[in-house]
């Protein structure tokens, strides 16, 4: 079973600050993906990053980069320069990559960028 | 691309009328996923196919949900009777066919806002 734990319910930070957002996974799955979705207050849900469980490096995109610590099973995003519009839901999830199977996701943390 | 459809994005009824949810994916894609979001549960996986056809529907609650994929461009989830603890927002996803590292993310529909009275 897979499992994803998001230990922050909430986090606050200034305009133009960089922040990181935890998230921990458990999986007995030798291959997995791991990914991030911002949901903000309209609802929707937005897909910003993924991290292959054999990449090499830590993804990146545009603002977003993952640090990946594969021994710590840890998938953290780290958003730099943080924008009143980065204010929203972060949802980390994952799956295995043995077929399309469906996410498993964690409780999301709430970010709020203060002015 | 029009993206993931679902309709309708909100709903309010009373408890013990029949709902039902449609879905339509991307086209091209090959795999749909229904998930339900709670505060209670956060995001929870419902149902998913793959082909059209149901692979595992281990998340659905209990008798009274059921859901269908008659085609490739859509799908249905009903929920009869419905139940006030069947109020949520239930996403509708689709992702494209598995390729040589290709991580297929999942795409969202909007959502239905479902409230049961």
């Amino acid at each position: 079973a897979q499992k994803i734990t998001q230990t922050q319910p909430g986090m606050f930070v200034q305009e133009k600050e960089a922040v990181t957002l935890d998230c921990t996974y458990d999986t007995s799955d030798p291959s997995y993906g791991l990914f991030w979705y911002k949901q903000p207050s309209s609802g929707e849900m937005i897909f910003l990053i993924y991290q292959g469980s054999y990449d090499q490096q830590n993804a990146t995109e545009g603002r977003y980069s993952l640090n990946f610590q594969k021994a710590r099973k840890s998938a953290n995003l780290v958003i730099s320069a943080s924008q009143l519009g980065d204010s929203a839901m972060y949802f980390c999830a994952m799956r295995g990559v043995s077929g399309n199977t469906p996410l498993v996701f964690g409780k999301g943390t709430r970010l709020s960028v203060i002015a | 691309d029009a993206g993931v459809i679902q309709s309708p994005r909100h709903e309010v009824t009373e408890m013990g009328q029949e709902v039902t949810l449609r879905c339509k994916p991307i086209s091209g894609h090959n795999s749909l996923f229904w998930y339900r979001q709670t505060m209670m549960r956060g995001l929870e996986l419902l149902i998913y196919f793959n082909n059209n056809v149901p692979i595992d529907d281990s998340g659905m609650p209990e008798d009274r949900f059921s859901a269908k994929m008659p085609n490739a461009s859509f799908s249905t989830l009903k929920i009869q009777p419905s139940e006030p603890r069947d109020s949520a927002v239930y996403f509708c996803a689709s992702s494209l066919p598995l390729a040589g590292g290709s991580h297929n993310e999942q795409f969202f529909g909007p959502g239905t806002r479902l409230t049961v009275l």
